[in-house]
């Protein structure tokens, strides 16, 4: 009965290699987000999608690139890895948009790139 | 633009000591306020909210109150245990911002038997 899950949670790869991380939520959530956590701990939203729509795209390198087939995933593919690709990246998601909800986050997906 | 800003940490007390984390914010409207925590290897969960001025959030003996005219959103808790060590987040969503949810820099916290 997880609520958001996501897939790998470990991912090794060689710079220059092209990765996709899954993500998926079981709440009936109409709002996903990936999120960009670095080795301090700072956090800092990369995408959001409403309803299989962006809504928020921030300054990320377009070697990123969400993909929302349907309300209950949203994928990230990172083509040509650089070594600062290296991070964990959490997919979280929420009831809507509006400044009240709260976000339920995945586990997380460890990036390492060599 | 908005911004959280809380103090760095890392933090160490002892087991039973109060916590205090402080929290500002800056946001052009009305935001609503949250802390978020995370343990050790897993995702960020919500720990308590406030939407709306002198609001205090509360949860698992830890509580902020939401004060307007200081723009801050302090965590306390009266008597931590060990198994309160992780990083804590304060956070916020306003309107105005586009409903993006902005956090702070997270403070790590160490609790030693």
């Amino acid at each position: 009965d997880t609520a958001v899950s996501q897939t790998p949670k470990y991912l090794v790869t060689q710079m220059g290699n092209d990765k996709s991380i899954k993500c998926e939520q079981n709440l009936g959530h109409d709002t996903m987000y990936w999120y960009k956590q670095d080795s301090k701990k700072f956090l800092k939203i990369m995408f959001s999608y409403n309803n299989k729509e962006l809504i928020i795209n921030e300054t990320v390198p377009n070697r990123f690139s969400p993909k929302s087939p349907d309300k209950a995933h949203l994928n990230l593919h990172i083509n040509s890895l650089e070594l600062g690709d290296s991070a964990v990246y959490f997919c979280a998601s929420s009831q809507g948009t509006s400044g009240g909800y709260e976000q339920f986050f995945g586990p997380g997906t460890r990036l390492t790139v060599l | 633009g908005d911004s959280v800003t809380q103090m760095e940490g890392p933090v160490t007390l002892s087991e039973e000591a109060f916590l205090t984390i402080n929290c500002t914010y800056t946001a052009t409207g009305y935001p609503s306020l949250f802390w978020y925590v995370q343990y050790p290897g897993e995702g960020l969960q919500l720990l308590l909210k406030a939407t709306k001025a002198d609001d205090k959030g509360s949860n698992k003996g830890f509580e902020a109150t939401y004060r307007k005219e200081t723009t801050s959103f302090h965590l306390e808790k009266g008597s931590v245990q060990v198994s309160d060590s992780a990083v804590y987040f304060c956070a916020l969503s306003d309107r105005g911002g586009g409903f993006k949810t902005i956090f702070g820099a997270g403070t790590r916290l160490f609790v030693k038997a």
